[in-house]
């Protein structure tokens, strides 16, 4: 069966301080994976997405990793904000033509002054 | 306007009833989706279109559930004899094809009472 394990569920740092976001998954065939933030309330809107060949991508302060071999990908937020507080959610595409994602459950992230 | 639009934003029905949905995509975008979201959770797969034609549905998607998206543009999503274990959030997305990034409207948060 596709998953997309995500961990930790929820996450609470002070502003300012990094923290990571894990991810992993068991999709097969894999095409590509995407990390997502949701505001409490809103759709999600897209972070990055990387293709199998791609280690890193890179938006602003969110830099996500992706280890095929493993299956498992990370977010790193740098410097945290207060509008960082959302949650994050792991995407996994499994066909060539991407239209069937199966989505992890998302962490949590709640970030206070 | 370049976003997805989804209406309404919010719904409160008596158990028993119908509900519709609309979701309006991004004009040029050719394939729309429908999510349910229930909280604390990632999106689940409810069922896509490619123009007017319904490609994929899930098995989620019962016989009280469907969607349409005549002439390629607009969908709706109907709910009919609507119980307690509807109440979700409803999210539309849209995207062209390739490994383009879905874009996802803030949804409709059904209150099924």
């Amino acid at each position: 069966k596709n998953q997309v394990e995500q961990s930790p569920q929820s996450l609470i740092i002070l502003e300012g301080k990094n923290c990571t976001l894990q991810c992993n998954y068991t999709v097969s065939p894999f095409s590509n994976l995407r990390w997502y933030k949701q505001d409490t309330g809103r759709g999600p809107v897209s972070l990055t997405i990387m293709t199998f060949s791609e280690n890193t991508k890179s938006n602003g302060r969110y830099t996500a990793t992706l280890d095929a071999d493993t299956k498992q990908s990370s977010l790193h937020i740098t410097a945290s904000q207060l509008s960082d507080s959302a949650s994050y959610i792991c995407v996994v595409t499994w066909d060539n033509a991407g239209n069937m994602l199966t989505f992890g459950g998302g962490t949590r992230l709640m970030v206070k002054p | 306007d370049t976003g997805v639009s989804q209406n309404p934003r919010h719904k409160i029905t008596k158990r028993g009833q119908n509900v519709t949905f609309r979701c309006d995509p991004i004009s040029e975008h050719n394939r729309l989706y429908w999510y349910r979201q229930t909280l604390g959770q990632g999106p689940e797969f409810l069922t896509y279109f490619q123009n007017e034609a319904q490609l994929e549905k899930s098995r989620l998607l019962s016989d009280r559930f469907s969607a349409e998206r005549p002439k390629g543009s607009f969908s709706t999503l109907e709910i009919q004899r609507t119980e307690q274990g509807d109440s979700a959030m409803y999210l539309c997305a849209s995207r062209r094809g390739g490994i383009y990034g879905y874009t996802f409207g803030s949804g409709t948060r059904l209150t099924v009472v």
